[in-house]
């Protein structure tokens, strides 16, 4: 089955313990992404990933690392959590634009509260 | 640069309404434009997309045409469905970029 995995799905942590979301595909997908997704703010994008090696920031990177060793994995690095990390994320996949299938796979979404 | 903007909600509707969210664009070049739709505690799905100018796109009743013109791509369902209640994002990825860039989303709710 085509899916997007995260791990954890709900995390509870302190300000400054460092934590690793990881996100998997088997689908193949060159393009990997992370979202967080905030009330009234839609989803905004965290890094994305063209292909193995090759990453880039998104809209709001700042306060968070990636990166992209295998294909099908792109963990989420928060080194120093702070509060307003607090929120939902997504990891999402797909093939690059020009493909046979232009679309965004998601994962379930990871809930993350930072006190 | 690049981005969407799509009507607020909440949009409350009786079921077998007709449905339509606003989204409106501005990009450089020729975007592909998606319509997602999030039901309660899931990721996103994709539910429609159009790739170039006078394009529609369609699934599940719903609609959307590209229309470079007025750089919209409005949602449009004719008869709606409680199950049709979830946020709907409108997205857009750029011809040239491989970000894809998503508005702020309408929640949608369908009484019986």
């Amino acid at each position: 089955e085509a899916q997007v995995t995260q791990n954890p799905r709900y995390l509870i942590t302190v300000t400054g313990k460092k934590l690793t979301v990881t996100c998997s595909q088997n689908m193949n997908h060159e393009y990997m992404s992370w979202y967080r997704q905030d009330p009234g703010l839609g989803l905004r994008q965290i890094y994305y990933s063209m292909n193995v090696e090759v990453t880039d920031k998104g809209d709001v990177p700042e306060g968070y690392k990636v990166s992209r060793k295998e294909k099908r994995n792109f963990p989420l690095i928060l080194e120093s959590p702070s509060p307003n990390q607090t929120s939902l994320y997504f990891c999402a996949s797909s093939f690059l634009a020009g493909g046979p299938v232009e679309t965004q796979y998601f994962g379930p979404g990871t809930r993350l509260l930072v006190l | 640069g690049n981005s969407v903007t799509q009507m607020e909600g909440p949009v409350t509707l009786s079921e077998e309404a007709f449905l339509t969210i606003n989204c409106t664009y501005t990009a450089t070049g020729y975007p592909s434009l998606f319509w997602y739709v999030q039901y309660p505690g899931e990721g996103l799905q994709l539910l429609l997309k159009a790739t170039k100018a006078d394009d529609k796109g369609s699934n599940k009743g719903f609609e959307a045409t590209y229309r470079k013109e007025t750089t919209s791509f409005h949602l449009e369902k004719g008869s709606v469905q409680v199950s049709d209640s979830a946020v709907y994002f409108c997205a857009l990825r750029g011809s040239s970029a491989s970000k894809i860039i998503f508005g702020s989303g309408t929640r949608l709710s369908i009484r019986p």
